[in-house]
């Protein structure tokens, strides 16, 4: 089954303890994103990557870091987080282009 | 710089009612556009897409046209239901730069048997 598989689910976590949510697609997709969701605001891109070891900011990504080692993976981290990134993460994978992008179950991270 | 605007929620509606979720973009060239559900507790899901002026997405009785004259992809539905209830999510994406998604604030649709 095709399918963006995002872990943890849930996460509750304290300010400055570093921590990794992790993305895998199985689609072969050579462009995957970040978003956060926040209510009001719609989703907002953190960071994108076009292919492997090719990343670059999106519109909100101050405080994240992503890598891109294997095509299939694309992990988000907070090296140190701060309350004001609680929120609700998907990771998303697509083809190139201006096609849809098949989204992940969503992580729920909450920072006090 | 793209954007969509989609109208504000909540929206209440009865089970059987028509259905339209208003949405707006500004756009260069020409983007794909999209609309995204997002039900209690899970990820984004496809619900319909449109490549080109003029073209029609519809799914699960939900229709959606590609209006470049007005810009415009409003999202109906004729007769709702229960299991309708959810957050919709009006989105276009170009191939230009970094060609992310991007998306309306959402509407949040609750739909009463």
């Amino acid at each position: 089954e095709a399918q963006v598989t995002q872990n943890p689910r849930y996460l509750i976590t304290v300010t400055g303890k570093k921590l990794t949510v992790t993305c895998s697609q199985n689609m072969n997709h050579e462009y995957m994103s970040w978003y956060r969701q926040d209510p009001g605001l719609g989703l907002r891109q953190i960071y994108y990557s076009m292919n492997v070891e090719v990343t670059d900011k999106g519109d909100v990504p101050e405080g994240y870091k992503v890598s891109r080692k294997e095509k299939r993976n694309f992990p988000l981290i907070l090296e140190s987080p701060s309350p004001n990134q609680t929120s609700l993460y998907f990771c998303a994978s697509s083809l190139i282009g201006n096609t849809e992008a098949f989204f992940g179950q969503g992580t729920r991270l909450t920072v006090v | 710089g793209n954007s969509v605007t989609q109208m504000e929620g909540p929206v209440t509606l009865s089970e059987e009612a028509f259905l339209t979720i208003n949405c707006t973009y500004t756009a260069t060239g020409y983007p794909s556009l999209f609309w995204y559900v997002q039900y209690p507790g899970e990820g984004l899901q496809l619900l319909l897409k449109a490549t080109k002026a003029d073209d029609k997405g519809s799914n699960k009785g939900f229709e959606a046209t590609y209006r470049k004259e007005t810009t415009s992809f409003h999202l109906e539905k004729g007769s709702v239901q229960v299991s309708d209830s959810a957050v919709y999510f009006c989105a276009l994406r170009g191939i230009q730069g970094a060609q992310k998604l991007v998306f309306g604030q959402g509407t949040r649709l609750t739909i009463n048997p």
